[in-house]
C-alpha cells in the first residue's frame, strides 16, 4: 500500500524567506505526482502536476522536484508572502483512480 | 462560470439517521470522487465514479453510499451504520477514462454530529 508522508507538519517562516516542503512515498512506481494547496474549511486547489517521466514542473514562484528513484517530491516556493499561508498536500496517483495523500504541511508566512 | 459546488456548507446529524451531501459539476467531467478528510490525516477515497451509473468503493466505504444516475451529480449518503461520521467532506472530478489528470475539487461539507 502506498504510503505518503509530509514532513514537518507545520511550517512558520517570515515574508520573504523561501519555503522548501517536503513529500515522500514508498512505492516508486508512480504515475504522477501532484501537489495542492488548501485554505482553512475550503477545497483543495491543484498547483503543479509532475508526470512520472519528469524530473520538474514550474509555475511562477513555485517549483516541484520529482524523484522517483528515493520516493520523494520538494515544493519550493520563492519569496514568501503573508498569502501564501495555507496547508499544503501532496498526492501520488498510482494510474488506478485513486490518489493517495499525505497529512500536508500547515504553513504561515509572518509579516 | 465552471466548477464544482457542494451544499450544505454544514450538516448536523441525529443519532441513526442518514443524510445526503451534494455534490454537482458543470465541467463536463466524466469521473467524480468522494473523499474523508479528518484532522491531521491526507483525504481518504470513499467512492469513485468513472462513468454514469458506475461506481467503485473506495478506501472507506463502509456506511456510505453513492448514486451516479446523471453526469453531472454524484450524491453521497452517510448512513447511520457510519458511527464516525464527524468529517470535513470533498467532492472531486477530472477529465475522461485516463488517468493522470487533475482533479478538481468542490468547497466541501462538513458533517457533524448532534
Amino acid at each position: 500500500k502506498q504510503e505518503v508522508t509530509q514532513i514537518p507538519a507545520a511550517l512558520s517562516v517570515p515574508e520573504g524567506e523561501n519555503l522548501v516542503l517536503n513529500c515522500s512515498f514508498t512505492d516508486s512506481a508512480i504515475y504522477n505526482l501532484q501537489w495542492f494547496r488548501q485554505d482553512p474549511g475550503k477545497g483543495l486547489t491543484s498547483l503543479l502536476l509532475i508526470q512520472s517521466s519528469q524530473r520538474e514542473q514550474t509555475s511562477g514562484r513555485l517549483n516541484a522536484s520529482l524523484d522517483k528513484s528515493s520516493g520523494r517530491s520538494t515544493l519550493y516556493i520563492a519569496a514568501s508572502q503573508p498569502g501564501d499561508s495555507a496547508t499544503y498536500l501532496c498526492a501520488v496517483d498510482l494510474n488506478d483512480y485513486k490518489l493517495s495523500f499525505g497529512a500536508g504541511t500547515t504553513v504561515t508566512v509572518r509579516a | 462560470d465552471g466548477g464544482i459546488t457542494q451544499s450544505p456548507k454544514y450538516l448536523f446529524r441525529k443519532e441513526g439517521q442518514n443524510v445526503t451531501l451534494s455534490c454537482e459539476q458543470n465541467l463536463n467531467h466524466d469521473a467524480m470522487y468522494w473523499y474523508r478528510q479528518d484532522p491531521g490525516q491526507g483525504l481518504r477515497l470513499i467512492y469513485y465514479s468513472q462513468i454514469v451509473n458506475d461506481f467503485q468503493k473506495g478506501d472507506i466505504a463502509e456506511g456510505y453510499s453513492v448514486s451516479r444516475e446523471k453526469k453531472e451529480s454524484f450524491p453521497l449518503t452517510v448512513t447511520s451504520a457510519q458511527k464516525n461520521p464527524t468529517a470535513f467532506y470533498l467532492c472531486a472530478s477530472s477529465r475522461g477514462h485516463h488517468t493522470g489528470k487533475t482533479q478538481y475539487f468542490g468547497p466541501g461539507t462538513r458533517l457533524l454530529v448532534l
